[in-house]
């Protein structure tokens, strides 16, 4: 079961560049990985995914060693709106996502 | 574009009571599933359905119903509810099962068993 190990927390400052790391050694061919982002009283919302190498979009840059057994969330200039909850998933194959307890990220003025 | 809707977005329960959690979804997506979240524990995976008139069990299947008799609808009912119930519920979807399209979720029902 590709289960992952993410931070419980980070705090951050306005304006600076998140790093988010998140351990998945049990990683298997096909899996990809995705990271999605939980306001409070809502539910998660897909935010990037990747299978190897770098992906960009609007939001966030998501890099991937070549090994793949972990990766990296990054956030660029973080405004109090990006405080949430980010948890990283790995499909499981046979069976479904398994969403961990998340990074707590906190953004502080 | 609705995306998915869940309702109520909250219920009181007494003891016993049973109700059914309404999920629907217009993306005419394969796959849904219900998850809980409690403080500290993530999000767990009770039911899943990858097409109509397909359910499975997740991981914390116990005291609850599904089914999925339209592509659209899968609703989740609790049979006898309990206070280790009161949570907060969350309805996915997705073209397929993979995690390679992403899942979109709805905003979810806080339910509370007293």
């Amino acid at each position: 079961l590709a289960k992952t190990t993410q931070p419980i927390s980070m705090d951050s400052y306005e304006g600076q560049e998140v790093n988010i790391t998140c351990s998945h050694n049990n990683i298997a061919t096909n899996d990809y990985i995705t990271w999605y982002q939980q306001f409070p009283s809502q539910g998660p919302r897909f935010i990037i995914q990747g299978y190897k190498t770098k992906v960009t979009n609007e939001v966030a840059s998501l890099f991937i060693p070549a090994d793949r057994k972990s990766s990296t969330l990054s956030l660029p200039r973080v405004s109090l709106s990006d405080t949430a909850v980010y948890y990283c998933l790995v499909e499981t194959g046979a069976n479904n996502l398994f969403f961990g307890t998340g990074t707590r990220l906190t953004v502080i003025p | 574009n609705a995306g998915v809707t869940q309702t109520p977005k909250f219920q009181v329960l007494k003891t016993g009571q049973s109700m059914t959690l309404q999920c629907a979804q217009d993306m005419n997506h394969e796959y849904m599933s219900w998850y809980r979240q409690d403080p500290g524990m993530g999000l767990r995976l009770i039911h899943y359905s990858v097409g109509a008139g397909i359910t499975d069990q997740g991981e914390v299947p116990n005291g609850y119903n599904v089914s999925r008799s339209t592509t659209e609808d899968f609703p989740l009912r609790l049979l006898s509810a309990a206070p280790s119930q009161t949570s907060v519920y969350f309805c996915a979807s997705s073209y397929t099962k993979t995690a390679r399209y992403g899942y979109t979720f709805g905003s979810g029902t806080r339910l509370t068993v007293v």
